[in-house]
């Protein structure tokens, strides 16, 4: 099994919709979490941090689920700039301990 | 502006010969990391550096080394004997090698062998 490993995708979302991505880890003794965002041919950049309790950054909701070992991403009214690929990632403890997801794709249709 | 950049952004080369490709950040972070990224997967650690004159081997350092002369540098020398190097390389930075760091990254730059 993959450490981390999300929904394979692509997700063709209309403008306005929700859509939600999960993703699940098999490292328990993971400790911090993140969703980043990557442009095609682009760098990823933090889109947010994932916290125990849940947060929420505008139309984005980020949950942990510690129990069953996966992340969620929730996007809201979905915009046509949202069209990216999504990538989980997972730390255990350090920096080079950073293990990326393969990534989902979404594509919001106007 | 504060960030990382990496030169150059397409780099084709022969096979057979080494390549280096530069990566320097201004965000006086202290560790730098290279992943490399293949089509429909994800990043995978070649090298990682958390202080000057100190690296450490990533997941798949073979056929690759690094130095860390300056803080701001960490150039990546991709060499004859990494056997698939075409592939888009990644450098990135964070304040230390705490986990909750977030990694800044760079342009990127691709490489192809022909």
């Amino acid at each position: 099994r993959k450490e981390v490993e999300q929904d394979p995708g692509p997700f063709n979302v209309p403008e306005g919709a929700t859509v939600a991505f999960n993703c699940t880890y098999s490292n328990s003794a993971s400790q911090s979490f993140f969703w980043y965002r990557q442009d095609c041919r682009k760098e990823p950049k933090l889109l947010m941090s994932v916290y125990s309790s849940g947060n929420e950054d505008g139309r984005f909701t980020a949950q942990l689920n510690r129990a069953s070992q996966y992340i969620s991403l929730l996007i809201r009214d979905s915009k046509l700039s949202d069209s990216a690929t999504y990538l989980c990632v997972v730390n255990k403890n350090y920096g080079q301990n950073f293990v990326f997801g393969p990534g989902t794709r979404l594509s919001v249709l106007p | 502006d504060g960030g990382i950049t990496q030169s150059p952004k397409y780099l084709f080369r022969k096979e057979g010969q080494n390549v280096t490709l530069s990566c320097e950040q201004n965000l006086n972070h202290d560790a730098m990391y290279w992943y490399r990224q293949d089509p429909g997967q994800g990043l995978r650690l070649i090298y990682y550096s958390q202080i000057v004159n100190d690296f450490q081997k990533g997941d798949i350092a073979e056929g690759y080394s690094v130095s860390r002369e300056k803080k701001e540098s960490f150039p990546l020398t991709v060499t004859s004997a990494q056997k698939n190097p075409t592939a888009f390389y990644l450098c990135a930075s964070s304040i230390d090698l705490a986990g909750y760091n977030e990694q800044f990254f760079g342009p990127g730059t691709r490489l192809t062998v022909l």
